[in-house]
């Protein structure tokens, strides 16, 4: 199945570091969307993005759509024991449809 | 407002089987999308339906179907079921196909293992 090149993998940091990941496409996307997903839960929106260019924060979550469409990141700052989870990035190509292409995910670690 | 409400959470099957998921959606939501999540592919699409239509498909074989009813309450089918079929099986609710993909909300999940 499809999938977006998302990196890094994981992440192994301590608590107060900013991180930073991203996501790319060989497609052009309409929207890009940011979630956090907890063991046993399903996936929680963290940002949407509409436009090519628009930067977006969220409390110490800051995310970009890329000019070209094809990519976004996002960045945490200050990062706390909480921010430990997988993120995924994903994609929406417009039209009459809310299907989504996933990244393939980065776990994130916080270490106290 | 209560959020998506998937049924059951956890389900055991053996090979061969059937089984049938369940998803309410948001009050007021009529838009309902289906979501397979494994290690190895990640979270791949299923299919999404709005107004008991099935509005898109995923690239998965015909033993995975679906309904909506006219409350928008869905469910999916598995058939004859593969060990392979072992995954997370998310629900997404939203008012609407192609409007707010952002507001579109996910549900806690089914939990399927197939021995």
């Amino acid at each position: 199945g499809q999938q977006l090149n998302q990196s890094p993998q994981s992440m192994f940091i301590q608590e107060g570091e900013d991180v930073s990941m991203n996501c790319t496409s060989s497609s052009i996307f309409n929207t890009w969307l940011w979630y956090k997903q907890d063991p046993g839960e399903g996936p929680v929106l963290l940002i949407a993005l509409y436009k090519a260019g628009e930067l977006t924060s969220n409390g110490r979550l800051t995310a970009q759509f890329g000019i070209t469409r094809k990519d976004s990141f996002l960045n945490i700052s200050a990062s706390i024991p909480s921010d430990v989870g997988i993120y995924f990035c994903a994609g929406n190509y417009g039209g009459a449809t809310n299907k989504l292409i996933f990244g393939t995910g980065t776990l994130l670690a916080v270490q106290p | 407002k209560a959020g998506v409400t998937q049924t059951p959470r956890y389900l055991i099957k053996t090979r061969g089987q059937q089984v049938t998921l369940s998803c309410s959606p948001i009050s007021g939501h009529r838009s309902v999308s289906w979501y397979q999540q494994t290690p190895g592919q990640g979270l791949q699409f299923l299919f999404e339906y709005f107004s008991e239509t099935q509005r898109n498909k995923g690239n998965f074989p015909g033993r995975f179907s679906g309904r909506q009813f006219s409350n928008s309450r869905s469910e999916m089918n598995v058939s004859t079921l593969e060990l392979g079929d072992s995954a997370l099986y998310l629900c997404a609710s939203s008012f609407q196909p192609g409007q707010g993909v952002g507001e579109q909300f996910f549900g806690p999940g089914t939990r399927l293992t197939v021995l």
